[in-house]
């Protein structure tokens, strides 16, 4: 079975630009979620996404947003990007909403000059 | 205050030996508990879930989970230099808390 994909895997932008990543979950699960992770901050989630809905949001302004398709595609979309904004954004899957154990795809890498 | 803390580390054990990385959270009602190793430049990858209390085998890895005393500890035995990670601790607070909170991970080197 193939693991969770996310495209691009870099991604190089320039501040107050916006950038969109994907993410694919493993076939058959429905529940994405996304994170941020810093050296300083470590992992930090984003939100979750189950059957098209957001169902947890975390600490982060409103220029970080997403959604789920019918498909269980998710994306991430970061506006008006800053120089604080270069992370590793990571998007888990997991089977269903309130299913725990949750699968990490590859990553993008985006940095923000 | 953190809400799930690590020792940073690095912890260093030499080759055969078990290694202890140990995880508390402030929480009791928290749910489950996972382990996760993630090596530099890579991305997070599941190795333990434990639910209840008690120890969890699998393989080289064993899971301890005590509620009463909110810790979680993963112990590697006969460590091999390819176990050297960081290693994450998360913990899911049960209903209406569903994220996943991380601690900021144990740095294991395995010395051969």
């Amino acid at each position: 079975k193939a693991g969770v994909t996310q495209t691009p895997r870099y991604l190089i932008k320039t501040r107050g630009q916006q950038v969109t990543l994907s993410c694919s979950p493993i076939s058959g699960h429905r529940s994405v979620s996304w994170y941020q992770q810093t050296p300083g901050q470590g992992l930090q989630f984003l939100f979750e996404y189950f059957s098209e809905t957001q169902r947890n949001k975390g600490n982060f302004p409103g220029r970080f947003s997403g959604r789920q398709f019918s498909n269980s595609r998710s994306e991430m979309n970061v506006s008006t990007l800053e120089l604080g904004d270069s992370a590793l954004y990571l998007c888990a899957s997991s089977l269903a909403f309130a299913a725990y154990e949750q699968y990490f795809g590859p990553g993008t890498r985006l940095t923000v000059t | 205050q953190k809400e799930v803390e690590q020792n940073s580390g690095p912890l260093s054990v030499p080759e055969g030996a078990i290694a202890s990385l140990n995880c508390t959270y402030s929480d009791r009602v928290s749910q489950s508990f996972f382990w996760y190793r993630q090596y530099s430049g890579k991305s997070p990858e599941l190795i333990m879930s434990i639910y209840s209390n008690g120890d969890k085998e699998d393989g080289r890895f064993t899971a301890q989970l005590n509620k009463a005393s909110q810790y979680v500890s993963l112990l590697i035995r006969d460590s091999q230099p390819s176990d050297s990670a960081t290693y994450l601790c998360a913990v899911n607070w049960g209903t209406g808390r569903r994220a996943l909170t991380f601690g900021s991970g144990t740095r294991l080197q395995v010395q051969p």
